[in-house]
């Protein structure tokens, strides 16, 4: 079952921070937050991932709350091409190994 | 990350028959997985294949289903076999990279 909660669909205007948020409240202290889009017709690409710091790279922000219950991505200026669904996920540890499970995503459309 | 290519990237097929797609990973890597996509929906995954072992199916899929083969380090295929209209999805090859999970473009299926 999925362990993670987010709202289906977002729009953003092109040029602005896209917020996605993530309510993940039953996550365990050694389970890390992942997250992935999937561009139409394409296999998902991973973005961010982690446990309770705040992470940046090159594609986005990710935003832990303390109690870790929620995160938020953060793409900073969103465009066109940002269009797809994206996907927070929790690793959870099983039988010796890990595993992503899988919510519903968001589907994120910019706007120009 | 390394390059993961999947072949067939899409099929029609008739039902009763069986398919094989095949995924090829541009460096050894011990760790690859199997997912399907149905239309609308998020990932599910099927088998985990590690080289020189039985792969392991999670609830609900079963070997003579989905057998999976993984010959080497860089190359694994999944069998659709006996296939149906509910067998309709998008499948995808995965491998893992230290903490991260990268996935193939993915073979659309489509049964009639």
């Amino acid at each position: 079952d999925a362990k993670t909660t987010q709202p289906t669909s977002m729009d953003c205007a092109e040029g602005r921070a896209a917020n996605l948020p993530c309510n993940h409240s039953t996550i365990s202290g050694n389970e890390y937050v992942y997250w992935y889009r999937q561009i139409h017709s394409q296999g998902p690409q991973y973005i961010i991932h982690g446990l309770k710091n705040n992470e940046t790279n090159e594609m986005a922000s990710l935003i832990i709350t303390e109690d870790r219950k929620s995160s938020t991505l953060i793409l900073p200026h969103a465009t066109l091409r940002d269009t797809a669904v994206y996907y927070c996920i929790v690793r959870v540890f099983f039988d010796s190994n890990y595993q992503l499970i899988w919510g519903a995503g968001t589907k994120l459309i910019i706007k120009p | 990350s390394a390059v993961i290519s999947q072949k067939p990237s899409r099929d029609i097929c008739q039902r009763g028959t069986s398919l094989t797609i095949q995924c090829q990973v541009d460096s050894q890597v011990t760790m690859m997985f199997w997912y399907r996509q149905q239309p609308g929906q998020s990932l599910t995954l099927i088998a985990t294949a590690n080289q020189g072992s039985e792969a392991t199916y999670e609830s609900g899929f079963v070997i003579d289903k989905f057998p999976i083969s993984r010959p080497n380090l860089t190359f694994s295929t999944l069998t659709v076999s006996n296939m149906s209209p509910e067998d309709s999805s998008i499948y995808l090859c995965s491998i893992r990279q230290t903490e991260t999970q990268y996935f193939g473009p993915g073979t659309r299926l489509l049964v009639l």
